[in-house]
């Protein structure tokens, strides 16, 4: 079956643009998580929605990021006035969900945003 | 707040050598414990142990949970080419039951 699919798979941008990253999680996955790893990092937990709430947002930066899930299935990272801090490889994975912390995620390719 | 420390950090090893890599963990509210394999830019899932599942294996990987010492190894026996990679250990625990806290990895190079 189709896995985790992210869009684009890389991103150029420059300093002070906007940018949105795409997430289509596993068909009947309920739980959608996105993550940011740094080169040489492990994955940086940002935020969680459990359906269309997001149940966990205590991962975002600042301000400057915001999640969506309207209908409880695609879900958009929406990242303004970007910065050159901000790149990094955008990860999104999904799980059946609620399960207290043991349903296991399954990520997707990434997003590489690189912003100039 | 929840960390992830893994052990080496590289690891160059040839083909047929058995490896074993390092997880600790410090986490107020433990819950499992995963082990993902990174070649290129997706994690894939290998394991995920629990405090009733402490010991995972399939072929040439296993996994264990020391609950007592707050850890976990993944062995990796008979390496191959294929087997080199970043590999990332996570724990989901604390008071958030979606995030996981990743370690920093171990990047295992196999030479022929």
């Amino acid at each position: 079956g189709a896995g985790v699919s992210q869009t684009p798979s890389n991103k150029v941008t420059e300093k002070g643009k906007y940018v949105e990253l795409r997430c289509d999680p596993i068909s009947g996955h309920t739980a959608l998580y996105w993550y940011r790893q740094s080169l040489g990092q492990g994955p940086e937990f940002l935020i969680y929605f459990q359906g269309t709430g997001a149940a966990d947002d205590s991962g975002l930066p600042n301000d400057r990021f915001f999640a969506v899930r309207p209908e409880g299935s695609v879900s958009t990272l929406k990242i303004q006035r970007t910065e050159r801090g901000d790149s990094a490889v955008y990860l999104c994975a999904s799980s059946t969900g609620p399960a207290g912390g043991t349903d296991t995620q399954y990520f997707g390719p990434g997003t590489r945003l690189t912003v100039l | 707040e929840d960390k992830v420390v893994q052990s080496p950090l590289s690891l160059v090893v040839h083909e047929g050598d058995t490896v074993t890599l390092n997880c600790s963990y410090e986490v107020t509210n433990f819950r499992s414990l995963l082990w993902y394999k990174q070649e290129k830019k997706a994690p894939t899932f290998l394991f995920m142990l629990t405090s009733s599942g402490i010991e995972k294996k399939s072929g040439r990987l296993s996994s264990i949970l020391d609950k007592k010492e707050l850890s976990s190894i993944l062995n990796i026996t008979a390496t191959q080419t294929g087997d080199s990679a970043i590999y990332l250990c996570a724990e989901a625990g604390g008071t958030s039951y979606g995030k996981l806290t990743f370690g920093q990895g171990t990047i295992l190079t196999v030479h022929p």
